[in-house]
């Protein structure tokens, strides 16, 4: 099947700061391209969905000052969480879906562990 | 997007076959039925997929019923590394639109 990678699979910040992590279609062109994030215990929560070259579209609740998402190209997708707190510490995982790629199935990449202290 | 509704968990013993039942009342004609398993601190990993009657692949099946309310994930002789989380997912079959996560079957195989 298709891959889809992250970067970083995990980092640590100190509150305040931003962190970026990407997420990387390797084998297919990614179309469209899908953030979640996942609580301890919890199932995983769309955040938002972003297109190639439009702007994300974010659920209800996201905020998308904080959850800045880029889709400049169509095998990267980056999320950067502006002036990041305790309370963002979560596991964030994307997924693709695209040129290439078997529709109806969705790519998960490896998640990205973020802890803010 | 259609809701789904699992066991929050299931316990088995190792070599037995494990049948996990998700219901998806308000399924749309044109929507899909997905089964992703996840580890712990892993993305969820694709596993069978099917639109009605009997799909089977080397890892699993997927039994739908005439009317699609519902579907059956079915592993056979599990090991204690199928311990993971399963989740059952409706939806379009584009790739466009978002999978929307239900809460998932906590599986734990014993040995």
């Amino acid at each position: 099947g298709a891959v889809v990678s992250q970067h970083p699979s995990r980092v640590i910040c100190k509150s305040g700061t931003s962190v970026k992590i990407e997420c990387r279609s390797l084998d297919f062109q990614a179309t469209t391209m899908f953030w979640y994030r996942q609580f301890p215990k919890q199932s995983l929560m769309l955040m938002a969905t972003s297109n190639e070259g439009s702007k994300a579209t974010y659920e209800q609740g996201v905020e998308k000052d904080k959850f800045l998402i880029n889709h400049a190209s169509l095998t990267l997708s980056t999320l950067t969480v502006t002036s990041a707190h305790p309370e963002d510490s979560s596991f964030y995982i994307c997924s693709a879906s695209g040129q290439g790629a078997d529709t109806g199935e969705l790519f998960f990449g490896e998640g990205s562990r973020l802890t803010v202290l | 997007l259609a809701k789904t509704t699992q066991p929050i968990s299931m316990d088995s013993y190792e070599g037995q076959e494990v049948n996990i039942t998700c219901s998806h009342n308000n399924i749309a004609t044109n929507d899909y039925i997905t089964w992703y398993q996840q580890f712990p601190s892993q993305g969820p990993r694709f596993i069978i997929q099917g639109y009605k009657t009997k799909v089977t692949n080397e890892v699993a099946s997927l039994f739908i019923p005439a009317d699609r309310k519902s579907s059956t994930l079915s592993l056979p002789r599990v090991s204690l590394s199928d311990t993971a989380v399963y989740y059952c997912l409706v939806g379009g079959f584009s790739g466009n639109t978002p999978l929307v996560f239900g809460k998932g079957t906590r599986l734990s195989v014993i040995a």
